[in-house]
């Protein structure tokens, strides 16, 4: 089972600022938050990754609590393209290395 | 970032055929690939997780014996999807993974299976 939760849909106005936050409560220590993108019909795209402090590249920023226990999307100028769906992932561990498990994720729609 | 690539991109099939997928990790060497299902209007779902020269480990519910995979080489993964039937029609997506345990993971553009 996914272990972060999303709203499940969200808009935001072209140009502006997206936020999309993550709670992910139960993380463990040694677990990093991942975002991933998927446009439609496309795999998905990695955004972001982090595992305590704030990371920021050329796609997004991604904001984590103190505590871990939830964190938060930036995409600072959004753009009609940045419509799709954003998967928050806590990527956890196994005897053959780490697997992804996605949620629903959160539908994205950025309007002109 | 790597590229993953997948072979077809879209197949059509008639119901009890088998059809072959292939993934492909272009420039670096993928020591673990991760297959994905996909049904419309749902999220991911983990199929399997192969390392390459070892048998795959199928997720709880996805029988073995009807998506095999099979990962001989540190490039390249297929799936084959047996009997194929109606309800197998899916967006079927691969992940691959180099050789650092927590290195990025890499997604294919998907191959999307339709079976009348």
């Amino acid at each position: 089972d996914a272990k972060t939760t999303q709203p499940t849909s969200m808009d935001c106005a072209e140009g502006r600022a997206a936020n999309l936050p993550c709670n992910h409560s139960t993380i463990s220590g040694n677990e990093y938050v991942y975002w991933y993108r998927q446009i439609h019909s496309q795999g998905p795209q990695y955004i972001i990754h982090g595992l305590k402090n704030n990371e920021t590249n050329e796609m997004a920023s991604l904001i984590i609590t103190e505590d871990r226990k939830s964190s938060t999307l930036i995409l600072p100028h959004a753009t009609l393209r940045d419509t799709a769906v954003y998967y928050c992932i806590v990527r956890r561990r196994d005897n053959y290395g780490q697997n992804f498990v996605f949620g629903p994720g959160t539908r994205l729609s950025v309007l002109p | 970032g790597a590229v993953v690539s997948q072979h077809p991109s879209w197949v059509i099939c008639k119901s009890g055929t088998s059809v072959k997928i292939e993934c492909r990790s272009l420039d670096f060497q993928a020591t673990t690939m991760f297959w994905y299902r996909q049904f419309p209007k749902q999220s991911l779902m983990l199929m399997a997780t192969s390392n390459e020269g070892s048998k795959a480990t199928y997720e709880q519910g996805v029988e073995k014996d009807k998506f095999l995979i099979n990962h001989a080489s540190l490039t390249l993964s297929t799936l084959t999807v047996t009997s194929a039937h109606p309800e197998d029609s899916s967006f079927y997506i691969c992940s691959a993974r180099g050789e650092r345990v927590d290195g990025e993971q890499y997604f294919g553009p998907g191959t999307r299976l339709t079976v009348t």
